[in-house]
């Protein structure tokens, strides 16, 4: 398939672990986000890259979360430390544009963590 | 804060009825709202969006509706069937960010 793809699809983590979420754009596109989806919430925005930069990391809870993407393709975001609160699902998302231009975005299915 | 305000939270419609999901938003900076379905275990597609100037949208069974001076706009879902039971998110950005703002959610649900 073309779509967003992210690994693992599910995580259990016990508190004080350190976990790495992955994903993968679809190819070619250049912008990438993260957004946290807490049970029965709408997902709140985390991070954003464009290419390898990250433009934007204002939605980061703390410093415990920490993004990435070097190459300009694939994204990790890591967790430290995990705690409980930290248990929801991560979405991936992409779209074709640079900033400024409201390109579609592509979410990928998530991934479930939850930390006991 | 939360910037974008959806309801209801959730929502019970006969089949062939017309499930109506609100929104509304203080920024006026926001400049682009779209709506997204999520169904269980997959993350929110895209289904329509408007931008403030259009007073109305529609593709295929679904419409929008929007009032710029109220900061309002809705969600309308015609001959509404059982595969359109999902959860319904409303949204904003604004052009200068990419970040898609999103509202709480409604889950709707279409009986048979």
């Amino acid at each position: 398939g073309a779509g967003v793809s992210q690994s693992p699809r599910y995580k259990v983590a016990k508190r004080g672990q350190d976990v790495a979420l992955r994903c993968d754009p679809i190819s070619g596109h250049v912008s990438l986000f993260w957004y946290q989806q807490a049970l029965g919430q709408g997902p709140e925005f985390l991070t954003y890259f464009q290419n390898e930069a990250q433009l934007d990391k204002s939605g980061l809870p703390s410093d415990r979360f920490f993004a990435e993407r070097p190459e300009g393709s694939v994204s990790t975001l890591k967790i430290q430390r995990t705690q409980q609160e930290d248990s929801a699902v991560y979405l991936c998302a992409s779209s074709l544009s640079s900033l400024g231009v409201q390109e579609t975005q592509y979410f990928g299915p998530g991934t479930r963590l939850l930390v006991l | 804060q939360q910037q974008v305000k959806q309801s209801p939270q959730s929502l019970i419609v006969q089949k062939g009825g017309i499930p109506i999901i609100n929104c509304a938003y203080e920024n006026t900076a926001f400049d682009y709202f779209p709506w997204y379905q999520q169904f269980p275990g997959k993350g929110p597609a895209l289904l329509i969006a408007i931008r403030p100037d259009v007073s109305e949208k529609k593709e295929g069974r679904f419409t929008i509706s929007f009032n710029k001076s109220a900061k309002q706009f809705s969600l309308h879902i015609m001959d509404s069937q059982p595969g359109d039971s999902a959860t319904y998110f409303c949204a904003a950005t604004m052009n200068r960010d990419d970040k898609i703002i999103f509202g709480k959610g409604t889950r709707l649900h279409i009986l048979p």
